[in-house]
Order: structure tokens, then sequence, then C-alpha cells
């Protein structure tokens, strides 16, 4: 069993509205990620983080931002909210190909965010 | 990063063995090759990975010839469950990788 989580599950707010969705994981993993999904769609990475105080862009550019202060924390904030960025967001961490192990990803369960 | 090639979508019955291709032709000497499967409204979940020849888990068979330019998941008597979108990522996670995932194949396994 994948220890991540991502709160919101759900989340429906106004347009113009900051919000900030959670992502936490106490497997130790360095590497985490946030890709962007729409319903049937392709998984898109929008930002990945190799460590504390490592942040890149992914593939798809988003207005989205992240931090990661604490190896077990990755929040990814938007300022300022808009109906485009209606979306599954989902979270994920790995640990990489060193010592035997296989490099998977490990998903939370989503954060789903509506924008009206 | 290697380039993936897998058919968009595959149709199935119940009780069949159902193989997916995956073509990476510029695949690096260090990448390995890694599957997941993705159910609707859920992160993907890892199946199966592979350097060469053959591996099998509980799960899902994957084959890789010689040269590995091309892959095939085999997935075993498919039940109602498995249909799922099935990734084939290519790639060297030792150092900086970032996992990009492809369109992947959308399975429909009908009864």
């Amino acid at each position: 069993e994948a220890d991540i989580y991502q709160t919101p599950r759900y989340l429906v707010i106004g347009t113009g509205k900051k919000i900030t969705l959670e992502c936490s994981q106490t497997m130790g993993h360095d590497k985490m990620y946030w890709y962007q999904q729409d319903p049937g769609m392709e998984l898109h990475l929008i930002h990945y983080s190799y460590g504390v105080n490592s942040t890149e862009k992914g593939d798809l550019s988003s207005e989205s931002t992240v931090s990661r202060i604490r190896t077990e924390h990755f929040p990814l904030t938007l300022e300022s909210a808009r109906p485009s960025h209606t979306s599954q967001y989902l979270c994920a961490s790995s640990d990489g190909l060193a010592g035997g192990n296989t490099g998977e990803l490990f998903f939370g369960e989503g954060s789903r965010l509506t924008v009206l | 990063l290697a380039k993936t090639t897998q058919p968009i979508s595959m149709d199935s019955y119940e009780g069949q063995e159902v193989n997916i291709t995956c073509s990476h032709n510029n695949i690096a000497t260090n990448d390995y090759i890694t599957w997941y499967q993705q159910f609707p409204s859920q992160g993907p979940r890892f199946i199966i990975q592979g350097y060469k020849t053959k591996v099998t888990n509980e799960v899902a068979s994957l084959f890789i010839p010689a040269d590995r330019k091309s892959s095939t998941l085999s997935l075993p008597r498919v039940s109602l469950s498995d249909t799922a979108v099935y990734y084939c990522l290519v790639g060297d996670w030792a150092g900086g990788f970032k996992t990009i995932f492809g369109a992947g194949t959308r399975l429909f396994v009908k009864a």
C-alpha cells in the first residue's frame, strides 16, 4: 500500500480564488511529481522535484507553482484559479533505481478541481 | 528520452490472453522498460519492469527481444476488471529522470 496522500480529493471554487493542493508521502522518496489529467485524456507532467529545494517545470506549461521545503511535502498552488484550470491533479513519488528499486511511481488518489 | 509507440486501443474478451506491443527504437543502453495500468479517476499503478529477455510476475509477463527496440506486455486470461489504459515507459530512473507518460493503450475487455 502506497503511503502518499492528497487533499482535498474534490474542490469546487470560484474564479480568482487562490488554492493549494496538498501532497504528502511517508516513504522518504526524493523524487516527487505533479501530473494534470483531463477525463479520458493523457497524463501531463507539470512539475517535478528531485529533492528539497529542487523544483522543475514539466512538459506541459502550467500557471501553478510548487515548493519542496520538506522531503515529504510537495504542495501545488494556483494564485488565481480560472475555469481552464479545471482538471484532475495527480501527485506521485519515487525513490529512483538505486539499490535495486524499480523506480516505480506511487500515485496519490488525486485532487479533482472544478473552477466555476 | 526514448519515444514509445503503442496502439491507441484494443478490444478483447474475458478469458483471452492480451498482448500489447510497444515500440521504442531509440532505447538507450541504460534504459529500463516499465508498464503502468490506469483505471478511470485513479493514478497509474506499476505493473512490471524489465531490461531484457522475459520478466514475469503475478500480474503479467514482459517480453523483450534481444535488440530491445520493442517490448510486449502479456496479460493472461483477462477479466472485465482489466479494462484500463496501459502505458509503456522507457527511461533511466537512476538519475534525474522525469517520467513522461504517452497516450497509452486503452484496453476494453468484453464479456
